[in-house]
């Protein structure tokens, strides 16, 4: 039972253009909401997160939005770079099982220069 | 601190062999989670242990696989007579706070290839 899906596999964008990832999820529980970016070879790092009391949270170029009535959150990326060329993964969390995330299936974004 | 370590980094078994993987978190960090990834899917959890005690299997840990973090530090992940469904990425990860304000960190996985 997927509980976080990412329905765009890919995504490609001119650099200095947005770059709008999306991200739908199933479980109304979930407190934290996250995003990583994983290049090849390459475990996930970490990018930004929300807590689901917020609907909004920004770090630099990336914006999290979260709309907890619809379940979905997105990913804005402004302007988009071609070092920002990776897989993202949006995931969430339920802390009261240990912080265990639960990783959509990931959006491929290509940013080309 | 050079972050989460894993090894090997590849591995590639025959099927029905026991097959090992080290995982050295974040000094500091007392969070210690496994993870697998396969092709086209995200991250998959695992297991989680608190300091040395696994508080969390999912049931995606069958009794083939065992974890064990004996002292608190390190990890070991062993997959027992290993099946070719069980190839996919391993990831370790590990943090220090309890909620998902802050992510974690994560290894760069130990690759399994069962033939």
């Amino acid at each position: 039972d997927q509980q976080v899906k990412q329905n765009s596999p890919s995504l490609s964008v001119q650099e200095g253009r947005i770059s709008i990832l999306n991200c739908d999820y199933t479980n109304s529980m979930f407190d934290y909401f996250l995003w990583y970016k994983k290049y090849p070879a390459e475990g996930p790092t970490f990018l930004i997160s929300i807590s689901s009391i917020k609907d909004k949270n920004e770090d630099g170029r990336f914006t999290v939005f979260l709309n907890k009535s619809a379940k979905h959150l997105s990913l804005h990326i402004v302007p988009s770079q071609p070092g920002d060329s990776a897989v993202y993964f949006c995931a969430a969390s339920l802390t009261n099982t240990g912080n265990q995330f639960y990783f959509g299936t990931g959006t491929s974004l290509t940013v080309i220069p | 601190d050079t972050g989460v370590s894993q090894d090997p980094r590849h591995k590639i078994t025959k099927r029905g062999q026991n097959v090992t993987f080290r995982c050295d978190p974040i000094s500091e960090h007392n969070r210690l989670y496994w993870y697998r990834q396969t092709l086209g899917q995200g991250p998959e959890f695992l297991t989680y242990f608190q300091n040395e005690a696994q508080l969390e299997k999912s049931r995606l840990l069958s009794d083939r696989f065992s974890a064990e973090r004996p002292k608190g530090s390190f990890s070991t992940l062993e997959i027992q007579r290993t099946e070719q469904g069980d190839s996919a990425m391993y990831l370790c990860a590990s943090s220090s706070r309890g909620d998902g304000h802050y992510g974690y960190t994560f290894g760069s996985g130990t690759r399994l290839t069962v033939v």
